[in-house]
């Protein structure tokens, strides 16, 4: 089993839709969660960052963590053709010594 | 966020040549740097991690002479490939971690080497 599982999509949303991310873990010494945004043939840009459960919210993004059922979520509202991308989560035990990625869900936002 | 850059964006060589891969913090001091690798439409395999001026600790599978890592100071570290070979083509990305003081270990990614190995 990996240790962290998401699905590769792609997910395609027409403009304006909430679009909904997932992960799930199966450690439970994961304490940090974070999403990134990566365009093609780019490097991975962090989005939100979380410790522990509960909800964090930046502008249009929101990310969940719900720790009892090793899930983490991250949410656009008002999804724009400029979202397209690969959203990957990430997450880490407390002593940050490695992250440990989701395989990445592709999502493609139409105008 | 941090910036971190990567140099080169791009390269190809022929076989059996060495490429270095050159990976800076530029507005922080990364005590620790980590190499990745990305297939096309896979996720980030880490490699290694370095921690400045300590030898890197290299992922199981990674051989150790073939992908060489230096992290000399805290704004840089190198990626050497020798004597590449066509399979070693790939995406090769880098990211900076600065101290853990406060709790936030987040990383901070470089926009990545495209390797081509002819």
């Amino acid at each position: 089993q990996k240790e962290v599982e998401q699905d590769p999509g792609p997910l395609s949303v027409p403009e304006g839709a909430i679009v909904s991310l997932n992960c799930t873990y199966s450690n439970s010494a994961f304490q940090y969660f974070m999403w990134y945004r990566q365009y093609s043939r780019k490097g991975p840009e962090l989005l939100m960052y979380t410790y522990s459960s509960g909800n964090k919210e930046d502008g249009r993004f929101t990310a969940q963590v719900d720790k009892s059922s090793k899930y983490i979520s991250l949410f656009i509202r008002d999804s724009q053709p400029s979202d397209s991308a690969t959203y990957l989560c990430a997450m880490s035990a407390i002593n940050f010594n490695k992250f440990y990625f989701g395989s990445g869900t592709k999502l493609n936002v139409k105008p | 966020g941090a910036v971190v850059s990567q140099h080169p964006s791009r390269v190809i060589c022929k076989s059996g040549t060495s490429v270095k891969i050159e990976c800076r913090s530029l507005d922080f001091q990364a005590t620790t740097m980590f190499w990745y690798r990305q297939f096309p439409k896979q996720s980030l395999m880490l490699m290694a991690t370095s921690n400045e001026g300590s030898k890197a600790t290299y992922e199981q599978g990674v051989e150790k002479d073939k992908f060489l890592i230096n992290h000399a100071s805290l704004t840089l570290s190198t990626l050497t490939v020798t004597s590449a070979h066509p399979e070693d083509s790939s995406f090769y990305i880098c990211s900076a971690r600065a101290g853990l003081v406060g709790g936030r270990g987040e990383q901070f990614f470089g926009p990545g080497t495209r390797l081509t190995v002819l």
